[in-house]
């Protein structure tokens, strides 16, 4: 069974400019969280979708967005990169059922310049 | 929401037993308590999850008192392929009211 796949790896932006990040879920997985990482302030949960629908949100500036798609597939997006950004984003997929593993990409390493 | 505590590092010999422990006072009765392993540019790995009493797998045990405050992850005979951050995760994935919160991580090293 193929894991969480996270697209692109690795990114520069310039401040002001937007990004969009990938992540394709395990298969059968209808749950997927959104993560930024720094050494600062550790893993942060930025938003969880299931079933196409935002099920919960973190402390995030509304530059912070995501969508899910039907086939599970989940995209974010942040907008007006700030120097701040410049992080590790994950997502993680589980099946979606109460006390889940949670299943993580690699992540997607974005820095800000 | 239930906020969780966890020493920042810890140092240990390979073969020997390693012990974290996690202090989540406000744990709600739905939460359940579980542990990710991260490797330096790697996402977290799902270790153990428990909901009262210990667990054990083919990795880890976990164990959990009775009034739920704390818990403890158990990896016996560690390896220098162990050493790795250690979190602690509290709450009920998939709930619709579940934050996600990590904790700050422990940062075992395993020494040779």
């Amino acid at each position: 069974k193929a894991g969480v796949t996270q697209t692109p790896r690795y990114l520069i932006k310039t401040r002001g400019q937007q990004v969009t990040l990938s992540c394709s879920p395990i298969s059968g997985h209808r749950s997927v969280s959104w993560y930024q990482q720094t050494p600062g302030q550790g893993l942060q949960f930025l938003f969880e979708y299931f079933s196409e629908t935002q099920r919960n949100k973190g402390n995030f500036p509304g530059r912070f967005s995501g969508r899910q798609f039907s086939n599970s597939r989940s995209e974010m997006n942040v907008s007006t990169l700030e120097l701040g950004d410049s992080a590790l984003y994950l997502c993680a997929s589980s099946p979606g059922q109460v006390g889940g593993e949670l299943f993580f990409g690699e992540g997607s390493r974005l820095t800000v310049l | 929401l239930a906020k969780t505590t966890q020493p920042i590092s810890m140092d240990s010999y390979e073969g020997q037993e390693v012990n974290i422990t996690c202090s989540h006072n406000n744990i709600a009765t739905n939460d359940y308590i579980t542990w990710y392993q991260q490797f330096p540019s790697q996402g977290p790995r799902f270790i153990i999850q428990g909901y009262k009493t210990k667990v054990t797998n083919e990795v880890a045990s976990l164990f959990i008192p009775a009034d739920r405050k704390s818990s403890t992850l158990s990896l016996p005979r560690v390896s220098l392929s162990d050493t790795a951050v250690y979190y602690c995760l509290v709450g009920a994935p998939s709930s619709g009211t579940y934050k996600y919160i990590f904790g700050t991580g422990t940062r075992l090293k395993v020494l040779a």
